[in-house]
């Protein structure tokens, strides 16, 4: 149990889909991350939200679209995707901006 | 801009070795540095920290020391098990104010994997 939950863990679309992504915390956390792992390449941070409000988006294109209704769930909308879109999506969650970072499970993205 | 700069892997060593896993950095300021380890088909788990210079991070017998005049923070471990199969992350954390400070920057991960 790590206290940040993703679902699901494994999806796979065509490039014309519309899905999300969800990620609840349990850990009562005021910040909540977006990463994106690709192979061979670090991760990227793709958005941040600090008490439901967005702080940071890292030049992410429009067809994912974040979502934080309240300080316990973050979603990814997709939409339009692009093949080179595959990859693992990570979610994770902190205290605060400066504490360390809790991760999910991920949910592993196939774009067809 | 900061950066992370890990030893290309993938690691294989057998059981009991003594593990090194190499780490650089660039960065603004004094960050604090960080290793993460990702298990198969798992997140990321914040293994051990440093925040000063010559602090050492250390937990599940895994250590490493802030060394700001090598500006490295090289992760080891004097005899792994089969269990410490994963891949491994440096990252730091620059303390500058500004919209993108609390962003971690993370190294490309280096893969260990260990045999009986």
């Amino acid at each position: 149990e790590t206290g940040v939950t993703q679902t699901p863990r494994h999806l796979v679309m065509g490039m014309t889909n519309k899905k999300s992504l969800k990620c609840e915390q349990h850990l009562g956390h005021n910040a909540m991350y977006w990463y994106k792992q690709s192979a061979k390449k670090p991760l990227e941070l793709m958005f941040v939200y600090n008490f439901k409000e967005q702080t940071e988006n890292n030049s992410v294109p429009s067809r994912f679209s974040p979502e934080c209704p309240n300080s316990s769930h973050l979603f990814l909308h997709l939409h339009t995707l692009q093949p080179e879109d595959s990859a693992l999506y990570l979610c994770a969650s902190s205290q605060d901006m400066g504490s360390p970072l809790h991760f999910g499970n991920g949910t592993r993205l196939t774009v067809t | 801009g900061d950066s992370v700069t890990q030893m290309e892997g993938p690691v294989t060593l057998s059981e009991e070795a003594f593990l090194t896993i190499n780490c650089t950095y660039t960065a603004t300021g004094y960050p604090s540095l960080f290793w993460y380890v990702q298990y198969p088909g798992e997140g990321l788990q914040l293994l051990l920290k440093a925040t000063k210079a010559d602090d050492k991070g250390s937990n599940k017998g895994f250590e490493a020391t802030y060394r700001k005049e090598t500006t490295s923070f090289h992760l080891e471990k004097g005899s792994v098990q089969v269990s410490d199969s994963a891949v491994y992350f440096c990252a730091l954390r620059s303390l500058y104010s500004g919209a993108g400070s609390y962003q971690l920057t993370f190294g490309k991960g280096t893969k260990l994997s260990v045999i009986p």
